[in-house]
């Protein structure tokens, strides 16, 4: 199975700040990565898809890049509504796996 | 608008069985891979089975390989679990999401239906 490892862990960081996220695969995965944003009490949300494609609606601070076993999420400008979970996962075989997931607070 | 209604949760003692439930409406069911993910309480999603179009080809989890059953309905746009052998550590909320395998997302979720496993 393919192991997905993100760090950091948790980050703090205040409105208007630069955040990124790191995920690792334990092998190739080409662009086979999905992330997520899930809030307190919600279900994930699908922000980006094939590791740099923005899903429909999903504000433009978020990006994704990187292919291969290396991938970040960067929110450009962080806003109050971000403060979530964000977690990647890989889509390039079965069983599909999640990484462990990122806290961002608000300072 | 599309909807999706697991049920079958609950409370069960360790070793024992439920077979859970999900209702699908607003998409061509019969034409999705449909998937059943996991959260744990503090934790993260984890991916539990997977079923093809077809419904003759699935796929598990280590963790519940052998004990749960991932199987679909298609004349009943609905999705199923069989979990057998239950465990604490099986405990969380189920969803059943379809998943796409042009672009690679799990989307959307639905709900859920909470399974607590406990003596």
């Amino acid at each position: 199975d393919i192991q997905m490892t993100q760090f950091p862990s948790s980050v703090s960081a205040s409105v208007g700040d630069r955040v990124t996220i790191t995920c690792r695969a334990s092998q190739d995965i080409k662009h086979w990565v999905t992330w997520y944003q899930q809030r307190p009490g919600k279900a994930p949300k699908v922000l980006i898809y094939a590791a740099s494609i923005l899903q429909s609606g999903v504000p433009s601070r978020f990006s994704g890049s990187g292919s291969g076993t290396d991938f970040t999420l960067t929110i450009s400008t962080l806003q109050s509504e971000d403060s979530a979970t964000y977690y990647c996962q890989q889509a390039n075989s079965y069983p599909l796996t999640f990484g462990p997931g990122t806290k961002v607070d608000l300072k | 608008e599309v909807q999706l209604e697991e049920s079958g949760g609950g409370l069960v003692q360790p070793g024992g069985s439920l077979r859970l439930s999900c209702v699908v409406s607003g998409f061509t069911f019969s034409n999705s891979f449909m998937s059943w993910v996991r959260q744990a309480p503090g934790k993260g999603p984890e991916w539990v089975a997977g079923i093809f179009i077809s419904g003759t080809t699935a796929d598990y989890a280590d963790s519940v390989k052998g004990r749960f059953t991932i199987s679909r309905d298609n004349s009943k746009n609905t999705l199923y679990l069989q979990m057998n052998s239950l465990r604490a550590e099986d405990t969380a909320l189920y969803f059943c999401v379809p998943y796409s395998t042009s672009s690679g997302w799990l989307d959307p979720w639905g709900q859920g239906t909470l399974v607590t496993v406990s003596s």
